[in-house]
């Protein structure tokens, strides 16, 4: 299985402190996606960055990807109790799709 | 709603049996994807079907099988059930945007709510 890894397993902040998750990957990659599970239910897509983009931001989100490092991460600022799920990285490579093992996020009142 | 429809959400059966789930895909999507997460285990890509046909297999057992039909709704068939099997079934689906804007080219997926089999 060629699955990202990321970092950490789990985090618990503070509400209102940033919250940033590392996803490193082996192969080359078309683009990299994050997504969010809240316990039981469906994935989210969350954001996308392309192999030829370094940084993108979308509302409280900002996405880094280095390509060389073959690594990316999820910064996620001004956390909310709204925030508390597992958030999991996506490689697309072509036609194939490989997610990583997920962070849990738990934000703390 | 993502607009992926997932039947049963929960089912709970005997080892031994077998057990349909069915998946409805977003309207327009091609792509259909299954997933299996239990607890030990994260999530793991059972198999893709695209406009019908088998694209790609993952950790799929021999003791389960999918298809897609011409509708483009996905069913996937667990048999011989055992207490490993117990796990949330997601499916997913998703089409390759070719209209321009930030997601075009990309392959973004949408789940469903999935199905929780619970083997006893």
């Amino acid at each position: 299985s060629q699955q990202g890894e990321e970092d950490p397993q789990a985090l618990s902040i503070q509400e209102g402190e940033n919250a940033t998750m590392n996803c490193s990957y082996k192969t080359s990659i078309n683009n990299l996606q994050w997504y969010r599970q809240n316990s039981g239910r469906g994935l989210v897509h969350l954001i996308l960055i392309r192999s030829n983009e370094r940084e993108k931001h979308s509302g409280r989100l900002r996405v880094t990807l280095d390509t060389s490092k073959k690594s990316s991460s999820l910064l996620i600022t001004a956390s909310r109790a709204a925030d508390t799920a597992s958030y999991f990285c996506v490689m697309n490579r072509d036609d194939k799709i490989i997610f990583g093992k997920g962070t849990r996020l738990h934000i703390l009142p | 709603d993502s607009g992926v429809t997932q039947t049963p959400k929960h089912l709970i059966t005997a080892t031994g049996q077998r057990v349909t789930l069915r998946c409805s895909p977003r309207s327009g999507d091609l792509s259909v994807y299954w997933y299996q997460q239990s607890l030990d285990q994260g999530l793991q890509f059972l198999i893709q079907y695209y406009n019908g046909e088998e694209r790609a297999k993952g950790n799929i057992l021999e003791r389960f099988s999918a298809q897609q039909f011409p509708d483009l709704h996905s069913e996937l068939n667990l048999s011989s059930l055992e207490l490993g099997d117990s796990a949330l079934y997601f499916c997913a689906s998703s089409v390759v945007l070719t209209s321009g804007g930030p997601l075009s080219g990309a392959n973004v997926l949408t789940f469903g709510a999935g199905s929780r089999l619970t083997v006893l």
